[in-house]
């Protein structure tokens, strides 16, 4: 079973402009989440899709979105983008709606994002 | 805020050590606490506690939750190289896959 997929693994962006970063998450696994990790913060949650719909979000600025699709693939986008914005993306994925599991998250690899 | 705070933040033992991990929290309507092991990108699960007093055990590894005293423990027991990583703490809440994670313990093992 292939795990979460995260792309693309690697960018740069200069200030100002906007990213798009993809996650599949793993087969069956309809809800999806994205963390932020910073050497300064640590992991730090942005968003929780479940059924294409948001339920949760974290407390980050409008300029971060996300959505999920029919397929429960995620986007988040982050716009206007700042130096802070540097991380490593990272996307969690778990099987829910009664199906087995410790109830861990299951992580991507995650987005390495440089903006300078 | 919620807050888990984790200690130490950095830990350098020889090969075959044993070292034991805190993980402390400021809140108490959370429903289960996680460990993570971060070695190079992708946090890899390795328990989650949800009763108080219950030690869960993996090989080398073994953890404990007090709700009580509202701390948790990972043991590590005759560490090898690969141990070397940074170790994660977070709290699961009721009804999300909300995480809210310590900042991680660096765990550097000498041969």
């Amino acid at each position: 079973k292939a795990g979460v997929t995260q792309t693309p693994r690697y960018l740069i962006k200069t200030r100002g402009q906007q990213v798009t970063l993809s996650c599949s998450p793993i087969s069956g696994h309809r809800s999806v989440s994205w963390y932020q990790q910073t050497p300064g913060q640590g992991l730090q949650f942005l968003f929780e899709y479940f059924s294409e719909t948001q339920r949760n979000k974290g407390n980050f600025p409008g300029r971060f979105s996300g959505r999920q699709f029919s397929n429960s693939r995620s986007e988040m986008n982050v716009s206007t983008l700042e130096l802070g914005d540097s991380a490593l993306y990272l996307c969690a994925s778990r099987p829910s709606g009664g199906q087995k599991g410790t109830g861990e998250l299951f992580f991507g690899e995650g987005s390495r994002l440089t903006v300078l | 805020e919620d807050k888990v705070v984790q200690s130490p933040l950095s830990l350098v033992v020889h090969e075959g050590d044993t070292v034991t991990l805190n993980c402390s929290y400021e809140v108490t309507n959370f429903r289960s606490l996680l460990w993570y092991k971060q070695e190079k990108k992708a946090p890899t699960f390795l328990f989650m506690l949800t009763s108080s007093g219950i030690e869960k055990k993996s090989g080398r590894l073994s953890s404990i939750l007090d709700k009580k005293e509202l701390f948790s423990i990972l043991n590590i027991t005759a560490t090898q190289t690969g141990d070397s990583a940074v170790y994660l703490c977070a709290l699961r809440f009721q009804g999300a896959q909300k995480l809210v994670f310590g900042q991680g313990t660096r765990l550097t093992i000498n041969p």
